[in-house]
């Protein structure tokens, strides 16, 4: 079983619509767990970070069950430059992160 | 946010030889630095960790003597590989940890192609 496990996807949505991404991890103590998204060809980039109490920055809200072992992302009104994938990061204490194999999203006009 | 450079951009030798990737902490000092590999179709792999000052630390399944890892100053780790094959052409991708904050900075990557 890998470390960290993403809907395999891809997510093809229209302009506007509502998309969830879940991810589980089996490390329990992990410490910190966080949403990057990668274009094509390039090196990823910070989304979000996530926490238990959830957080929101804009049009995405992160969610972080430790109990569960589970991390979701919502991406409301969806633009064509969301189109990437998106990759789940859970981190140890020591600063190693483990990538999920990410999820791609496509959005169409 | 801080920024991690990486040189070469991309690279593309014949079987044998070896290639350098540096990755550089621009403005900031980072006494750990972490080197990744991502395939194709694939997500990224940790390959070690190296820690400035001492020697790195490889995953598993990782050679060591084929992978070295030099971190020999607070801003600069490089990643040589030796006896470049085929089978590790790849995209190399750092990241280096900020003292300050719990994140980690992305180079912008190097794509190793070998003939």
């Amino acid at each position: 079983r890998k470390e960290v496990e993403q809907d395999p996807g891809p997510f093809n949505v229209p302009e506007g619509a509502t998309v969830a991404f879940n991810c589980t991890y089996s490390n329990s103590a992990s410490q910190s767990f966080f949403w990057y998204r990668q274009d094509c060809r390039k090196e990823p980039k910070l989304l979000m970070s996530v926490y238990s109490s959830g957080n929101e920055d804009g049009r995405f809200t992160a969610q972080l069950n430790r109990a569960s072992q589970y991390i979701s992302l919502l991406i409301r009104d969806s633009k064509l430059s969301d189109s990437a994938t998106y990759l789940c990061v859970v981190r140890s204490n020591a600063g190693k992160s483990t990538f999920g194999d990410g999820t791609t999203l496509t959005v169409k006009p | 946010g801080a920024v991690v450079s990486q040189h070469p951009s991309w690279v593309i030798c014949k079987s044998g030889t070896s290639v350098k990737i540096e990755c550089r902490s621009l403005d900031f000092q980072a006494t750990t630095m972490f080197w990744y590999r991502q395939f194709p179709k694939q997500s990224l792999m940790l390959m070690a960790t190296s820690n400035e000052g001492s020697k790195a630390t490889y995953e598993q399944g990782v050679e060591k003597d084929k992978f070295l890892i030099n971190h020999a100053s607070l801003t600069l780790s490089t990643l040589t590989v030796t006896s470049a094959h085929p089978e590790d052409s790849s995209f190399y991708i750092c990241s280096a940890k900020e003292p300050n904050y719990n994140e980690q900075f992305f180079g912008p990557g190097t794509r190793l192609t070998v003939l």
